[in-house]
């Protein structure tokens, strides 16, 4: 089955120790990105990916690092997490760029809840 | 930046009454829209999208859209709604062909009243 997913989905950790949140997609996708998801703010980009080795910051990327070494994997981590990422977060993929963007869109995987306190 | 307005954080429609919920989009191009759905403790699910063929999109579970440049609008409606469709809503707008980021609304939570 074609998924995205993510591991763990319920997290509750303490500040300032260190914690990652792994993404892996089986379906050869080249383009992977981390959101996160907070009331009221609907959905942000924190870090998005092109292919292997290519990351970039989206909209929200402080206090954040990602990394990608292999196409189906796209970790992201949080070195030092504070309660203010606090947050559902959700890792997508999809196809690059063109017609089979459009025809596939991003998959989204189930989501990882997490709690710092 | 192109960007998308949802109006109504929340809106509750009785069981089998028409479905609308608001999406207005801000695009100096032609844009690329999407209408995502979340039930509860799950991921994203595409409903829909808009990628300038037919100006009304029909999507998954009897839901469509209908792409209206002279509003910058991309409603979302259902003629009958089921119980099953009580869920978030999210629009969102493909910015950045570079990134292929999708720039999201901030959600709209439907409620069926029985």
């Amino acid at each position: 089955e074609a998924q995205v997913t993510q591991n763990p989905r319920y997290l509750i950790t303490v500040t300032g120790k260190k914690l990652t949140v792994t993404c892996s997609q089986n379906m050869n996708h080249e383009y992977m990105s981390w959101y996160r998801q907070d009331p009221g703010l609907g959905l942000r980009q924190i870090y998005y990916s092109m292919n292997v080795e290519v990351t970039d910051k989206g909209d929200v990327p402080e206090g954040y690092k990602v990394s990608r070494k292999e196409k189906r994997n796209f970790p992201l981590i949080l070195e030092s997490p504070s309660p203010n990422q606090t947050s559902l977060y959700f890792c997508a993929s999809s196809q690059s760029r063109g017609a089979l963007y459009f025809n596939y869109g991003y998959t989204f995987g189930s989501g990882t809840r997490l709690t710092v306190v | 930046a192109q960007s998308v307005t949802q109006l109504g954080s929340h809106v509750s429609v009785s069981e089998g009454a028409l479905v609308l919920l608001r999406c207005n989009y801000s695009s100096s191009v032609p844009p690329y829209l999407f209408w995502y759905v979340q039930y509860p403790n799950q991921g994203l699910q595409l409903l829909l999208k808009y990628t300038s063929a037919a100006t009304l999109v029909k999507g998954i579970n009897g839901f469509e859209a209908e792409f209206k440049k002279s509003e910058t609008s991309f409603h979302l409606t259902k003629p009958s709604a089921h119980m099953s469709d009580a869920a978030e809503y999210f629009c969102a707008v493909l910015t950045h062909f570079g990134n292929e980021k999708l720039t999201f609304g901030t959600g709209t939570r439907l409620t069926i009243i029985p």
